[in-house]
């Protein structure tokens, strides 16, 4: 069965530290690839794609995201979180074609701490 | 350019009721999508339309979900009668063909007591 794990539930980070947020997909093929992110009382927003080509993906805010293929993961990452960064962070697959529905993973929050 | 709007932004029924969430996507969109987040679980998708035809509508729960999109433009789902499983969020999502990538709406919270 098609699924994404994003193995953390919740992650605190301090302030200017780096960051990483895990994500595992099971797919038939490589599928297409997405961060999303959801400020509190705001919509899913798109931080990054993934479709094909370079597999360091950049996204906006500063973010980032390598596709492993061996290793079927998408790892967002930020060298400098900033106190704004908290929200919870979604990861998302679908079928290589557009407009195909998206499956997410259960999502990760992220805390910052002064 | 707006963005995905959708009403109400909160809801809270009795179980029993129905209830009718609506989503006015991004003009031009032709693709309009909405999803679901049940307390704890993931963002799952319920159905897609194409304009005003409802090109997936498999992850629709059961016949209590009626789905529509009058003219192509504005969609609504109507739950009725509602039961405490039905509480979660509701995402509206739309896009263009060609523009791969969805923009979503804030949501609308359902609580079914």
């Amino acid at each position: 069965a098609q699924s994404v794990t994003q193995p953390d539930i919740h992650i605190t980070v301090s302030e200017g530290a780096s960051l990483e947020l895990r994500c595992n997909y099971s797919y038939g093929a490589t599928p297409y690839l997405f961060w999303y992110v959801q400020s509190p009382g705001q919509g899913l927003q798109l931080l990054l794609k993934y479709f094909s080509g370079d597999t360091l993906v950049q996204g906006i805010k500063g973010f980032e995201a390598e596709f492993k293929r061996s290793q079927s993961s998408f790892n967002l990452r930020k060298p400098s979180v900033h106190w704004s960064d908290a929200a919870e962070y979604f990861c998302a697959v679908s079928r290589r074609q557009a407009g195909t529905a998206l499956i997410f993973g259960k999502g990760t929050t992220l805390s910052v701490s002064s | 350019e707006a963005g995905v709007t959708q009403f109400p932004s909160h809801s809270v029924i009795e179980k029993g009721q129905t209830v009718t969430l609506r989503c006015d996507p991004i003009s031009g969109h032709d693709n309009l999508y909405w999803y679901r987040r049940v307390m704890g679980k993931e963002i799952k998708f319920l159905l897609h339309f194409v304009k005003e035809s409802k090109q997936d509508e498999s992850g629709m729960p059961n016949n209590r979900f009626l789905a529509e999109r009058t003219g192509g433009t504005y969609s609504t789902l109507k739950v009725q009668p509602a039961e405490l499983e039905d509480s979660g969020v509701y995402f509206c999502a739309s896009s263009q063909v060609v523009n791969y990538g969805y923009t979503f709406g804030s949501g609308t919270r359902l609580t079914v007591v």
